[in-house]
């Protein structure tokens, strides 16, 4: 079964306005971390922000805040004012066993595309 | 400061040779990670450096993948007797530790086409 699912193939937003990226994850680990990742048409893996299964709140960087909601194992990506410059491909994963370190690999879904449109 | 580094950045090969993937990890950062990311397979993870630890190679596809990290920085990726499907883009990622929490920063790949 996958763990990471990322079912938007392609996004487009108008400059300036919000766009929502869909992550559903799969685990029956209890102590576990997401992350979200940003892949421009360059190729590198640009860290966005991460969200912990015991962080009580939902995490913020800027313009990029994660809609975190446990219960139906979602971890959607929020960003704000959109920018020419946020097209790219985006890469949610997940990590198990954060509190014990014993499992360190990250686990990636299919990505989305996002447009974003001026 | 420098982030991570990888060479070369293309690599174009014959089936059946042997390619050496370069990683030099960002300073400091004691744990050191190996992706792959193809069309059809998506990013998947090979292996992993925490310092001293043996390496968990968990990932690896066949004999003919191995890794190896001299000195706890630089870590060399070889692929013997390269096939069409290993074509593909290798990334490399080092993070500070290997606490859950640590986030894992990537190098801009190289880019491996069999022939």
């Amino acid at each position: 079964a996958q763990k990471i699912t990322q079912t938007q193939p392609g996004m487009f937003v108008q400059e300036k306005e919000a766009v929502t990226l869909d992550c559903t994850y799969d685990t029956s680990d209890p102590s576990y971390g997401l992350f979200w990742y940003k892949q421009p048409s360059s190729g590198e893996m640009i860290f966005l922000i991460y969200q912990g299964s015991y962080d009580q709140q939902n995490a913020t960087e800027g313009r990029y805040s994660l809609n975190f909601q446990k219960a139906r194992k979602s971890a959607n990506l929020v960003i704000s004012a959109s920018q020419l410059g946020d097209s790219a491909m985006y890469f949610c994963a997940m990590r198990e066993s954060i509190r014990t370190g014993a499992n360190s690999k990250l686990t990636f879904g299919k990505g989305i595309t996002l447009s974003v449109r001026p | 400061g420098a982030g991570v580094s990888q060479s070369p950045s293309n690599k174009v090969t014959e089936k059946g040779k042997d390619v050496e993937l370069r990683c030099d990890p960002i300073s400091g950062h004691t744990a050191l990670y190996w992706y792959r990311q193809s069309l059809g397979q998506g990013l998947e993870f090979l292996i992993y450096f925490q310092g001293n630890s043996a390496p968990d190679k968990s990932g690896l596809p066949s004999d003919r993948f191995s890794a190896e990290r001299t000195g706890g920085s630089v870590s060399t990726l070889t692929i013997q007797r390269t096939q069409q499907e290993d074509s593909a883009v290798y990334l490399c990622a080092s993070s500070s530790g290997s606490r859950g929490t640590d986030t894992q920063y990537f190098g801009p790949g190289t880019r491996l086409t069999v022939l």
